[in-house]
């Protein structure tokens, strides 16, 4: 069965630091791994996009890194801001060019930023 | 360009009546999908379309669940009758192309929730 897992739940950091979440994942055959920001309220909105041969992806203060022999990925956020305070959603695709992409979502890490 | 667009955003409803959700897809984007999010929990794939046809919906609960796409291009979902454990944000997502090299963005509307009591 494939499982996208993330870590931590939650988390709280303060303006300005960095921080990095974790996603593991069992999910065959990969085709592909998204990290969303879900906002408040809001539908989930892509950051970034790896596939198996991509390890590092930047999206701004955004970099995404995948590891597919250890099927881990992180997202790094830096200088944290604010209106960082969001959902962090790890989304992998399971299949092959020429059909469809089965996608199973991870549960999300909660992030929130304080002054 | 206008994004996917649903509504109602809020419903409230008491258990056993119908209720509906709509969805408009970005123009142009042949594939839908139907999510159902629970309160700290990732989407969950209720049904995908590839233009009226609905390909995947081995996730929708059938016996309470029904989703349309007449013209291959907005959506409804309804359920009927509606219960306790239906209370959700249900969420609808368009993307251009089931398959392109791994690059079938999904984009998000800001999903309807829905209140059983």
């Amino acid at each position: 069965k494939n499982q996208v897992e993330q870590s931590p739940q939650s988390l709280i950091i303060l303006e300005g630091k960095n921080c990095t979440l974790q996603c593991n994942y069992t999910v065959s055959p990969f085709s592909n791994l998204r990290w969303y920001k879900q906002d408040t309220g809001r539908g989930p909105v892509s950051l970034t996009i790896m596939t198996f041969s991509e390890n590092t992806k930047s999206n701004g203060r955004y970099t995404a890194t995948l590891d597919a022999d250890t099927k881990q990925s992180s997202l790094h956020i830096t200088a944290s801001q604010l209106s960082d305070s969001a959902s962090y959603i790890c989304v992998v695709s399971a299949g092959g060019a020429g059909g469809y992409q089965k996608v199973t979502f991870g549960t999300g890490t909660k992030l929130q930023v304080i002054p | 360009e206008a994004g996917v667009v649903q509504s109602p955003r809020y419903k409230i409803i008491e258990k056993k009546q119908p209720v509906a959700f709509w969805c408009n897809p970005i123009s142009g984007h042949n594939t839908l999908y139907w999510y159902r999010q629970n309160l700290g929990q990732g989407p969950e794939l209720l049904i995908r379309y590839e233009n009226e046809e609905a390909v995947d919906d081995s996730q929708l609960p059938k016996d309470r669940f029904s989703a349309e796409r007449l013209k291959g291009v907005d959506s409804t979902l309804k359920i009927q009758p509606a219960e306790l454990g239906d209370s959700a944000v249900y969420l609808c997502a368009s993307s251009l192309a089931v398959v392109l090299e791994g690059t079938d963005t999904q984009y998000f509307g800001p999903g309807t929730r829905l209140t059983v009591l």
